[in-house]
């Protein structure tokens, strides 16, 4: 069955700490990794990983897709109250013959709290 | 605002009711989601339609009957639920062209409560 494990599953650092999130899975015919951040409700899309673009950049957060050890990172550096929120971190999976039809498969989430 | 919107936000509804919650996205996309958000438990995917069609039904039970008229629209019409039915109940959009299915955006949930 497919899996995605995050960890930790909460986290809580001081204003300007650097932190590292971490996700990893084990699907079939794995077409991509997304990121979300989840405040309230909805949650917001970070970004999305695939075996053509491993790395991403968004001012202060990152992520890297290593394929090879089937996981993903995600960095907020010097971070801020406002980056209080949970991570989710998904992974999508395709048909065998390579067609992607958006089911994706959700981690529990890391609870990140930034005190100040 | 992220482009799609849910009605009702909050519901509280007994076990013989039946009720409709209603997804509506403005982004131009062509495949619409549904998702049941427990508490402690991941996200987990419920429906999926691509161009109107429903290309997923992830073993959701009968009681949960969506509906997506055109792609800009999706339902999901709820009768006879359980008390372990009240979730956040999640759509999301997302754009697909050929093989690809682009990123999901989703909108803000149905808090649901089922007396």
């Amino acid at each position: 069955e497919d899996k995605v494990v995050q960890s930790p599953l909460s986290l809580v650092v001081h204003e300007g700490d650097t932190v590292t999130l971490n996700c990893s899975y084990e699907v079939t015919n794995f077409r991509s990794l997304l990121w979300y951040k989840q405040e309230k409700k909805a949650p917001t899309f970070l970004f999305m990983l695939t075996s053509s673009g491993i790395e991403k950049k968004s001012g202060r957060l990152s992520s890297i897709l290593d394929k090879k050890e089937l996981s993903s990172i995600l960095n907020i550096t010097a971070t801020q109250t406002g980056d209080s929120a949970i991570y989710l971190c998904a992974v999508e999976e395709g048909n065998a013959g390579g067609t992607s039809y958006g089911k994706l498969t959700f981690g529990q989430g890391t609870i990140l709290t930034v005190h100040p | 605002e992220t482009g799609v919107t849910q009605t009702p936000r909050h519901l509280v509804m007994g076990m013989t009711n039946k009720k409709s919650l209603k997804c509506e996205q403005h982004l131009g996309h062509n495949a619409m989601y549904w998702y049941k958000q427990s508490a402690k438990k991941p996200l987990e995917l419920m429906f999926v339609y691509n161009f109107k069609e429903q290309t997923e039904n992830n073993s959701v039970p009968s009681r949960f009957s969506p509906e997506c008229p055109n792609s800009s629209h999706l339902f999901l019409h709820l009768h006879t639920l359980q008390p372990e039915d009240s979730a956040l109940y999640l759509c999301a959009s997302s754009q697909a062209q050929g093989v690809w299915t682009y990123e999901q955006y989703f909108g803000p949930g149905t808090r649901l409560t089922v007396t």
